[in-house]
């Protein structure tokens, strides 16, 4: 089992919709999470991060995390082609080692 | 600008050719961290520091890898005798300062081994 896992999508949404994006991790002592977006031939940048149970909002963005599931998502409100990118999940390790997913791809549909 | 630098942004080598890439963090940022992305991955660890202490470096990493932040300031990450294999991006990214937790990257270096 890989210790971050995401859908490699593409992910299909229509603009002004809801995007779900989720994401699992296998290493039960991982502290905190992270979600970054990367556009083709760029770095990734960081949309936010999470290290409590429940949800934390910041502005469209809203990450959601389940400790004892595993498990943290990514919804994005009100969909925009500019938020076509792929969507990376990322989780720091007791040992303060960060661990990426593949990511998901995203593709707002105008 | 006083996000990460990375030089060069590019680079091209012959197989067997050593190479050496520069990351320059945010000036108060503690901690760097180096990764390699190929395409349809998403980063892969290979190492870190804390100040001028490497902690951790990656079991994928061959001994042709070897990475430096002498002053913990600027990195800089060499790999010897170059493979086909190793043609990705390098990234390099920081955190610390007020918001630990927080990584930003740099633009990365592409290599292309020939």
């Amino acid at each position: 089992q890989k210790e971050v896992e995401q859908n490699s999508g593409p992910l299909s949404v229509p603009e002004g919709a809801i995007a779900s994006l989720n994401c699992t991790y296998s290493d039960r002592g991982s502290q905190s999470f992270f979600w970054y977006r990367q556009y083709s031939g760029k770095s990734p940048e960081l949309i936010m991060f999470i290290y409590s149970n429940g949800d934390k909002e910041d502005g469209r963005f809203t990450a959601q995390l389940n400790k004892a599931s595993q498990y943290v998502s990514l919804l994005i409100r009100d969909s925009q082609p500019s938020d076509s990118a792929t969507y990376l999940c990322a989780v720091m390790r007791r040992d303060d080692k960060i661990i990426f997913g593949k990511g998901t791809r995203l593709h707002i549909l105008p | 600008d006083t996000g990460v630098s990375q030089d060069p942004r590019h680079k091209i080598t012959k197989r067997g050719q050593n190479v050496t890439f520069r990351c320059d963090p945010i000036s108060e940022h503690n901690r760097l961290y180096w990764y390699r992305q190929t395409l349809g991955q998403g980063p892969e660890f290979l190492t870190y520091f804390q100040n001028e202490a490497q902690l951790e470096k990656s079991r994928l990493l061959s001994d042709r890898f070897s990475a430096e932040r002498p002053k913990g300031s600027f990195s800089t990450l060499e790999i010897q005798r170059t493979e086909q294999g190793d043609s990705a991006m390098y990234l390099c990214a920081s955190s610390g300062g007020d918001t630990p937790l927080e990584q930003y990257f740099g633009p990365g270096t592409r290599l292309t081994v020939t």
